[in-house]
């Protein structure tokens, strides 16, 4: 059975610095990675995702993440955030046959003035 | 593309009493998704539909719990006999067969059993 991991439950960083949020993932199957971005009261939004190929993903916002398979990472970094980059975000794991997602239990990112 | 939408946006019941949501997915979308967020969790699998196929459950759906999509488009979730642990918000997904495609989320229902 898949699992994903977040390693840290809030992330606080100032505007304009970088931010690394992370992920791991167990799965003994092809897993396919995603991160998405939930805003307060709102619905998940997509950021990026990881298929196959290159292991470097870039994404909406400024956002990419590294696939690392001999460490079971996901990462995702932006070299620079903004105030709007402040909401919670997931890092999910696929890979069956009907896509159901396997999420982690989601990252508190705050960006302070 | 209107996106997916879910209807209503909150609710609060008492428990014991049925309540039902609904989903309207992507129009093109043949696959749709429920999952579950409770407070500080990340979302976690409910079912899944393939047109009007409800082909997978999580051991999370109890018996109170049932899912329909009748005509392959819009879905419907029951909670019958609501529980204070039912309280979350329910979101629900669509996406395209082909591979592992993009599941687009809509923006939930949140309940609370009182």
């Amino acid at each position: 059975a898949q699992s994903v991991t977040q390693l840290d439950s809030q992330v606080p960083v100032f505007e304009e610095a970088p931010v690394e949020l992370r992920c791991n993932y167990s799965s003994s199957v092809s897993v396919y990675l995603f991160w998405y971005v939930q805003y307060p009261n709102q619905g998940l939004q997509l950021l990026l995702k990881y298929l196959s190929g290159s292991t470097l993903v870039k994404g909406i916002n400024g956002f990419e993440a590294e696939f690392n398979k001999s460490q079971t990472s996901f990462h995702l970094r932006k070299p620079s955030v903004h105030i709007s980059d402040t909401a919670e975000y997931f890092c999910a794991a696929g890979g069956t046959s009907y896509g159901k997602l396997t999420f982690g239990q989601g990252t508190i990112l705050t960006v302070h003035p | 593309d209107t996106g997916v939408s879910q209807d209503p946006r909150h609710k609060i019941t008492k428990r014991g009493q049925n309540v039902t949501f609904r989903c309207d997915p992507i129009s093109e979308h043949n696959r749709l998704y429920w999952y579950r967020q409770t407070l500080g969790q990340g979302p976690e699998f409910l079912t899944y539909f393939q047109n009007e196929a409800q082909l997978e459950k999580s051991r999370l759906l109890s018996d109170r719990f049932s899912a329909e999509r009748p005509k392959g488009s819009f879905s419907t979730l029951e909670i019958q006999r609501t529980e204070q642990g039912d309280s979350a918000m329910y979101l629900c997904a669509s996406s395209l067969i082909q591979g592992q495609e993009t599941q687009y989320f809509g923006p939930g229902t949140r309940l609370l059993v009182l």
